[in-house]
């Protein structure tokens, strides 16, 4: 099946400091990923969908300045926590949507937790 | 809008039991749904889904769920719990067509004691 990367799995920062989060389709191209975010023993929202060659679209509520997308080719797409503090801590999981075969079915990262002292 | 509602937020079952985990969703189009089970610190897996056509479907490590429209419900079953099954489990919908955002449940953790 389709492989979802998402680097790092863990990072540790201080606070005040940016951090990129890659999610990069493997074995298929994705002009459209999403971002989610967990918090612990909590589901997931739905931060933004990325789209290639043009602006994320965010959901209501999430601070795009403070969450920057960047999904600069079809396997690419890059979220950076800029100015991250301790509340930026959670669980980000990115996925991308079958572009053949199964369709309708949206292929997971392994996520990347993050820990902002 | 489309929402999910997982009743349970945890379940707990013997090994060899039956396990049921229940969805209900609400939808102003026909839904496409979805079940995703997460083990620790870990992505998301499909175990099944349903688009359109039958409304039982199975999925993988031997779980199905049932699509009823007239209970808005899409409950997932297996019916003899493993060790291995212990995770947590997430229901989620989307509009049909395309490949829209997914709007997920609370999520149940599933525990399977000896």
């Amino acid at each position: 099946g389709a492989v979802v990367s998402q680097h790092p799995s863990r990072v540790i920062c201080k606070s005040g400091t940016s951090v990129k989060i890659e999610c990069r389709s493997l074995d298929f191209q994705a002009t459209t990923m999403f971002w989610y975010r967990q918090f612990p023993k909590k589901s997931l929202m739905l931060m933004a969908t990325s789209n290639e060659g043009s602006k994320a679209t965010y959901e209501q509520g999430v601070e795009k300045d403070k969450f920057l997308i960047n999904h600069a080719s079809l396997t690419l797409s890059t979220l950076t926590v800029t100015s991250a503090h301790p509340e930026d801590s959670s669980f980000y999981i990115c996925s991308a949507p079958s572009t053949s075969g199964i369709k309708n079915i949206q292929y997971f990262g392994a996520g990347t937790r993050l820990s902002v002292l | 809008a489309q929402s999910v509602t997982q009743l349970g937020s945890h379940v707990s079952v013997s090994e060899g039991a039956l396990v049921l985990l229940r969805c209900n969703y609400s939808s102003s189009v026909p839904p496409y749904l979805f079940w995703y089970v997460q083990y620790p610190n870990q992505g998301l897996q499909l175990l099944l889904k349903y688009t359109t056509g039958a409304t039982l479907v199975k999925g993988i490590n031997g779980f199905e769920a049932e699509f009823k429209k007239s209970e808005t419900s899409f409950h997932l079953t297996k019916p003899s719990a493993h060790m291995s099954d212990a995770a947590e489990y997430f229901c989620a919908v989307s509009e049909t067509g395309g490949y829209n955002k997914l709007i997920f449940g609370a999520g149940t953790r599933l525990a399977v004691h000896p």
